[in-house]
């Protein structure tokens, strides 16, 4: 069975300084990766996805991903933050070998922007 | 791009009183939609999968008799709470995948959300 970690829970940072979202997950197949953006009282947006290809994958807002297969890794950067940035991100797996059709969330990490 | 609309994005009822929420996709057809419940502060969690023309897939736990999953059209699934009572309380959001066409396997198709119904059940 598949399951997404993501160590932190809550993440303050200041405004302009980097951030690093972590997001582990396991699973015995391939698989999909996302991270989604979720504002208060909204639904979720994507932010960015690996399907294939380069490990690094760039989102919108400024913010970028890399897949680290060895690790089982997709953590989520973004170099210099802005207060707009304060939400909850959710890094995402789906399984991409059978026609089985669920994503797996993972708990969240709530990012704070001080300014 | 892909739009699902949810309404209401609100709604307070009185106790033993049904409540239903739409899900449409406007630009595109959806013959799978997801249900999700999220408490505050926490993760989604999946309730069910909305099949057009079939029956909804409930994940375990989840009642099927209280709540409720129609899915009469490609564009439209709806989720009725029955009989609600105070701790049906949540936010509740639908979900309905974009077709990747490189891709074949479905888990390759993005989500796109609805921005959610916060129900109060008094």
């Amino acid at each position: 069975a598949q399951s997404v970690t993501q160590l932190d829970s809550q993440v303050p940072v200041f405004e302009e300084a980097p951030v690093e979202l972590r997001c582990n997950y396991s699973s015995s197949v391939s698989v999909y990766l996302f991270w989604y953006v979720q504002y208060p009282n909204q639904g979720l947006q994507l932010l960015l996805k690996y399907l294939s290809g380069s490990t690094l994958v760039k989102g919108i807002n400024g913010f970028e991903a890399e897949f680290n297969k060895s690790q089982t890794s997709f953590h989520l950067r973004k170099p210099s933050v802005h207060i707009s940035d304060t939400a909850e991100y959710f890094c995402a797996v789906s399984d991409s070998k059978t026609s089985y059709d669920k994503v797996i969330f993972g708990p969240g990490t709530s990012l704070s922007v001080i300014p | 791009g892909a739009v699902v609309s949810q309404h209401p994005s609100w709604v307070i009822c009185k106790s033993g009183t049904s409540v239903k929420i739409e899900c449409r996709s406007l630009d595109f057809q959806a013959t799978t939609m997801f249900w999700y419940r999220q408490f505050p502060k926490q993760s989604l969690m999946l309730m069910a999968t909305s099949n057009e023309g079939s029956k909804a897939t409930y994940e375990q736990g989840v009642e099927k008799d209280k709540f409720l999953i129609n899915h009469a059209s490609l564009t439209l699934s709806t989720l009725t709470v029955t009989s609600a009572h105070p701790e049906d309380s949540s936010f509740y959001i639908c979900s309905a995948r974009v077709q990747n066409d490189r891709f074949t396997s479905p888990g390759a198709n993005v989500l796109t959300f609805g921005a959610g119904s916060r129900l109060t059940v008094l």
